[in-house]
């Protein structure tokens, strides 16, 4: 049975930081992982998807590594601002026969000015 | 593009009663929609796999007879929750695939918070 951890929990830092979150999967055998956004209340936004055969994706400030094998992926966050305090989650998806997404346990970020 | 609406955003209800949350897919077809449940400070949980024209897969756990799911059309599933009890309070959230974009994205509703009083 796949399950997906994040540590830390809770990260609480002052803006201008490079931040780094983690994520681990049980199972290697991924089709692929995506990083979500989630604000208090709200729904998810999806802010990155690595393929398995992927190793990165970059998207503005954020960049998100896979590494497949040892059932790892990080969400790297540069020049944190306080508008990125939101909690953030992990999912992967575990075959390409099925759209069903596993999600980590979330990591709750604060940037304070 | 690719926007998924719920309704209503939050519903307060007595114990006992049925609460009915929609989920839709504004601009795209989905034929397979997801319904997940989190509780405070936790992650979201499958809860089932709603699938256009046929029965919902439930997880495991999830009661098929408490969580009624249908899947009427391409843009539109539903989740009731029969008999509500106040352990049913939650926050529940649907997403939806837009494969005909070519991404693998799902794309999440705004959520429905539910209170059972």
């Amino acid at each position: 049975k796949q399950e997906v951890t994040q540590i830390p929990a809770a990260l609480s830092v002052p803006e201008g930081e490079n931040l780094v979150l983690n994520c681990s999967f049980t199972d290697s055998a991924i089709y692929n992982l995506q990083w979500f956004r989630q604000d208090p209340g709200k729904g998810l936004t999806s802010l990155l998807l690595i393929q398995s055969s992927q190793r990165e994706q970059t998207s503005g400030r954020l960049n998100a590594s896979l590494d497949k094998s040892s059932g790892r992926s990080t969400l790297y966050i540069a020049a944190s601002q306080p508008g990125d305090s939101a909690t953030y989650l992990c999912a992967v998806r575990i075959s390409y026969n099925t759209d069903k997404l596993i999600f980590g346990t979330g990591t709750r970020l604060q940037v304070f000015p | 593009g690719a926007v998924v609406s719920q309704h209503p955003s939050w519903v307060i209800c007595k114990s006992g009663t049925s609460v009915k949350i929609e989920c839709r897919s504004l601009d795209f077809q989905a034929t397979t929609m997801f319904w997940y449940r989190q509780f405070p400070k936790q992650s979201l949980m499958l809860m089932a796999t709603s699938n256009e024209g046929s029965k919902a897969t439930y997880e495991q756990g999830v009661e098929k007879d408490k969580f009624l799911i249908n899947h009427a059309s391409l843009t539109l599933s539903t989740l009731t929750v029969t008999s509500a009890h106040p352990e049913d309070s939650s926050f529940y959230i649907c997403s939806a695939g837009d494969y005909d974009r070519g991404t693998d994205t799902q794309y999440f509703g705004p959520g429905t918070r539910l209170t059972v009083l």
